[in-house]
């Protein structure tokens, strides 16, 4: 089955305790993205990869690391995390960015509920 | 720059009524697409329907049915006879060609009650 999937799925943490979200896609997708979803403020991009090797910054990425060593996998690394990073996290592919044949639709992974206390 | 306002933050209809969720949108690129995605109570996110900006065509599927207005820049999602596994939160998202994200609307929670 063609599928974005994330582990953990939720997640309770302390501040400053390093953790990684893991995000892979069996869809051979070039493009893959992070998003956090918070109540008032809708869905903003947080990373985001055109391809192996190739990630560049979204929206809100500060407290946030993201590596692309292989296509299927886009893990997001939170170092150190603050209370503010607490939210809901989307991983999303699509086949590419450009419109045609609409290869950008952007599949979305089930999401992880992040806490930090 | 490009903004997604669904205007309705909540709605609540009995089942079997329609109710239409409204999408207006600010771009000024020729080229865009338009979604819209469900996320129900369990969370995930789910795709529902993609428009390109040069294909003003509604569109049905089923129960649902997405009306596209260039002129007014909307994008409006109708369920007819709604029922209560329709009860979701519904995003509408904007991208234009060659962009490297959506652009979400604050989304809009539908509650159906039986």
């Amino acid at each position: 089955e063609a599928q974005v999937t994330q582990n953990p799925r939720y997640l309770i943490t302390v501040t400053g305790k390093k953790l990684t979200v893991t995000c892979s896609q069996n869809m051979n997708h070039e493009y893959m993205s992070w998003y956090r979803q918070d109540p008032g403020l809708g869905l903003r991009q947080i990373y985001y990869s055109m391809n192996v090797e190739v990630t560049d910054k979204g929206d809100v990425p500060e407290g946030y690391k993201v590596s692309r060593k292989e296509k299927r996998n886009f893990p997001l690394i939170l170092e150190s995390p603050s209370p503010n990073q607490t939210s809901l996290y989307f991983c999303a592919s699509s086949l590419s960015l450009t419109g045609g044949l609409n290869t950008d639709t952007q599949y979305f992974g089930p999401g992880t509920r992040l806490t930090v206390l | 720059a490009q903004k997604v306002t669904q205007a309705q933050t909540e709605i609540s209809v009995v089942e079997k009524e329609d109710v239409t969720l409204d999408c207006v949108y600010e771009t000024r690129d020729t080229t865009y697409y338009l979604f819209w995605y469900k996320q129900p109570p369990s969370g995930e996110l789910v795709f529902l329907i993609r428009r390109n900006s040069f294909d003003e065509q509604n569109e049905i599927s089923g129960r649902y049915s997405w009306n596209f207005q260039k002129s007014t820049s909307s994008f409006n999602f109708t369920i007819t006879a709604s029922q209560v596994v329709d009860s979701a939160v519904y995003f509408c998202a904007l991208k234009s060609q060659g962009a490297q994200k959506l652009v979400f609307g604050q989304g809009t929670r539908l509650t159906i009650n039986p």
